[in-house]
């Protein structure tokens, strides 16, 4: 059974600074891994999509990257800002199935401070 | 264009309840999912659709029901509410698998 970990599960960094969150996942088997945004209250919306084939992909100040074979992929954001105070999530999906069945990990929870 | 709704957003029941959450899209999406939240574990899958007519049991499927006869509508009953089920239960609809667009969420507690 896939098992998707965030570490850490919370992290605190003044405005500006970057930072890389992290996620592991226990089955390489995998077609995509996706990383989301959460806001407290509201639901999910995707941030980044890697595909299996790729080691990376950026979008604005995030990039996103996959090792498949070691299980794992980084989110990394550049100068942080309060508006990234948020949960992110990474999701991955399984390389059989049709219906996208994604497994989620745990979660960030990031604070930006001013 | 109101994307994906859910209602209703809250909602208490008494353990032994039923009630009926829907999940409503507007996006002539083929996928429809409902996962549920709960601290430290993550979204989990209960059900999900690939289509009009169609579903099939997700991770946690047990004391869920789904039904999914209008292709914009699916609806998530339970039957008979347990405190196990407080959570907070999150819709999806997607065009193409990767693409799963999340309603804002009902926020269910069962006494």
């Amino acid at each position: 059974k896939q098992e998707v970990t965030q570490i850490p599960a919370a992290l605190s960094v003044p405005e500006g600074e970057n930072l890389v969150l992290n996620c592991s996942f226990t089955d390489s088997a995998i077609y995509n891994l996706q990383w989301f945004r959460q806001d407290p209250g509201k639901g999910l919306t995707s941030l980044l999509l890697i595909q299996s084939s790729q080691r990376e992909q950026t979008s604005g100040r995030l990039n996103a990257s996959l090792d498949k074979s070691s299980g794992r992929s980084t989110l990394y954001i550049a100068a942080s800002q309060p508006g990234d105070s948020a949960t992110y999530l990474c999701a991955v999906r399984p390389d059989t199935g049709t219906a996208s069945k994604l497994t989620f990990g745990t979660g960030t929870r990031l604070q930006v401070t001013l | 264009n109101a994307g994906v709704t859910q209602t209703p957003k809250f909602r208490v029941l008494k353990t032994g309840q039923s009630m009926t959450l829907l999940c409503a899209q507007d996006m002539n999406h083929e996928y429809m999912y409902w996962y549920r939240q709960d601290p430290g574990m993550g979204l989990r899958l209960i059900h999900y659709s690939v289509g009009e007519g169609t579903t099939a049991k997700g991770e946690v499927p047990d004391g869920y029901n789904v039904s999914r006869l209008k292709k914009q509508n699916f609806l998530l009953g339970l039957e008979s509410a347990a405190p196990s089920q407080t959570s907070v239960y999150f819709c999806a609809s997607a065009n193409t698998p990767d693409t799963q667009y999340f309603g804002p969420g009902t926020r269910l507690t069962v006494l």
